[in-house]
């Protein structure tokens, strides 16, 4: 099973109130990533997890929080909604952070 | 840094006909990338359509080919003739290496629509 689930699929937040986006992988991945993707956009790397270690890229660093209870399950955390959070949101995962990643159908969050 | 462009928008081709989306690249990070063709097909995830990680070198899948391409820094996506199911968005995508592993820089993304 090559699945990557997302959860939820859509997603509808206020200004200003908290966002999780929750992602799970059953094939033993070590690596688990996740990517911002707006309309006329490339597919932008936020940050991912190496087992137990968390990588943000620079430039969002501040923006974007995440955590991995487990090797399964990783989320993506947004303390803070603002319009400009508005985007699709893809996990993936890989065997280590030189091979294939896997994709999940992504999670569309709407801020209003 | 690095950066992926490709044919911008969406491109129509009738079923049957050839199907070329330009692919270039640029990168500070490392001299020879690995490359990338992902898709998205309606409706499901990014798939990795084919890779090719040595210079020089051709990849395939699904009828389709891509040249790595290191004088021109291109990676230029080819079909011969097209089906109705090839209908979907293709991405360029270059991997590369940093102190804390590979990370993918994407293209904007190619709609790809055949029209039987």
């Amino acid at each position: 099973d090559t699945t990557v689930k997302q959860n939820p699929r859509y997603k509808l937040a206020r200004v200003g109130k908290p966002v999780n986006l929750i992602c799970s992988q059953t094939m033993n991945h070590d690596t688990m990533y996740w990517y911002q993707k707006k309309p006329n956009q490339a597919p932008k790397l936020l940050l991912f997890y190496y087992d137990k270690i968390l990588n943000r890229e620079a430039d969002t660093f501040e923006k974007f929080q995440s955590s991995r209870p487990n090797n399964s399950f990783c989320s993506l955390y947004i303390g803070s909604a603002g319009l400009e959070y508005s985007a699709m949101y893809l996990c993936a995962s890989s065997r280590g952070t030189f091979y294939e990643q896997y994709f999940g159908p992504g999670t569309r969050l709407t801020v209003l | 840094g690095d950066s992926v462009t490709q044919t911008e928008g969406q491109v129509t081709v009738s079923e049957s006909k050839s199907l070329i989306i330009n692919c270039t690249y640029s990168t500070t990070s490392i001299a020879y990338p690995n490359l990338f063709w992902y898709v998205r097909y309606p409706g499901e995830g990014l798939q990795l359509l084919l890779k090719v990680i040595t210079a020089g070198q051709k990849g395939s899948s699904r009828g389709f080919e891509a040249t790595y391409n290191k004088e021109t820094t291109s990676f230029h996506l080819q079909k011969a003739s097209v089906q109705e199911s090839d209908s979907a968005v293709y991405y360029c995508a270059l991997g590369s290496t940093n102190s804390a592993g590979n990370k993918l820089t994407f293209g904007i993304g190619t709609r790809v629509l055949v029209r039987p």
